[in-house]
């Protein structure tokens, strides 16, 4: 059974490009994360969504952050311009609704560089 | 609000036991617990979701305390593949992660 599937794994870019991450979830998954981690500020949770629907979107930074879901077996995470402070790894998650696990299946990451 | 995880940075040999805190402002309902090696993304090992209970996997085990809002990752006898960093997870669905505790298991 195929995990998460991310891409890219690694993105080099220079300030003020646009900058696409791709995620592919679990198939049957209905909720779908993506989280931003750094050394100095951990795993964050950017946005949420349930069977493709945004439900908490006040992790994201600013307004050059956005996310879509546009069916159950894709998403994107899309900022534009990017800055350096940008630079981070973007992880993808996604979970099944059960009462008795609730486990989070994360996808190896893009490494993000923003120059 | 962010859970506060205890200590920081653990440093073990080999067979040595180990103790990870985590702990909330907030009611909790349930713990998560994960860990990440480096390089690597965070896999989950358990889930406590009621009071008291007690979790098990391979030679980690987990205590969850509703009343005092913590919980406790006990790892025994620990072995090299032990090594990485420790997270708690709280707030149900979408889960808010501590900081990490990196334990660094030596020969």
């Amino acid at each position: 059974d195929a995990g998460v599937i991310q891409s890219p794994r690694h993105e080099v870019t220079e300030m003020g490009q646009e900058v696409t991450l791709r995620c592919k979830p679990i198939s049957g998954h209905d909720y779908l994360f993506w989280y931003r981690q750094t050394m100095m500020r951990g795993l964050e949770l950017l946005i949420y969504f349930n069977n493709n629907v945004p439900i908490d979107d006040s992790g994201m930074p600013e307004d050059r952050f956005s996310a879509k879901m546009p069916n159950a077996s894709f998403s994107t995470l899309k900022i534009q311009p990017s800055e350096p402070r940008d630079s981070a790894v973007y992880f993808c998650a996604s979970s099944l609704v059960r009462a008795d696990t609730g486990e989070l299946f994360f996808g190896e990451g893009s490494r993000l560089t923003v120059l | 609000q962010q859970p506060v995880q205890s200590p920081q940075a653990v440093i073990l040999r080999e067979g040595e036991d180990a103790v990870i805190n985590c702990s909330s402002s907030k009611a909790l309902y349930s713990v998560h617990w994960y860990r990440q090696k480096h390089g690597e993304a965070p896999v989950f090992l358990m889930i406590l979701l009621k009071g008291g209970e007690q979790k098990g996997h391979e030679k980690i085990s987990a205590s969850f305390n509703e009343k005092k809002q913590q919980s406790s990752l006990y790892l025994t006898a620990s072995q090299l593949s032990y090594s990485g960093t420790y997270f708690c997870g709280t707030g149900g669905r979408a889960l808010t992660f501590g900081s990490g505790t990196r334990l660094q298991v030596q020969p």
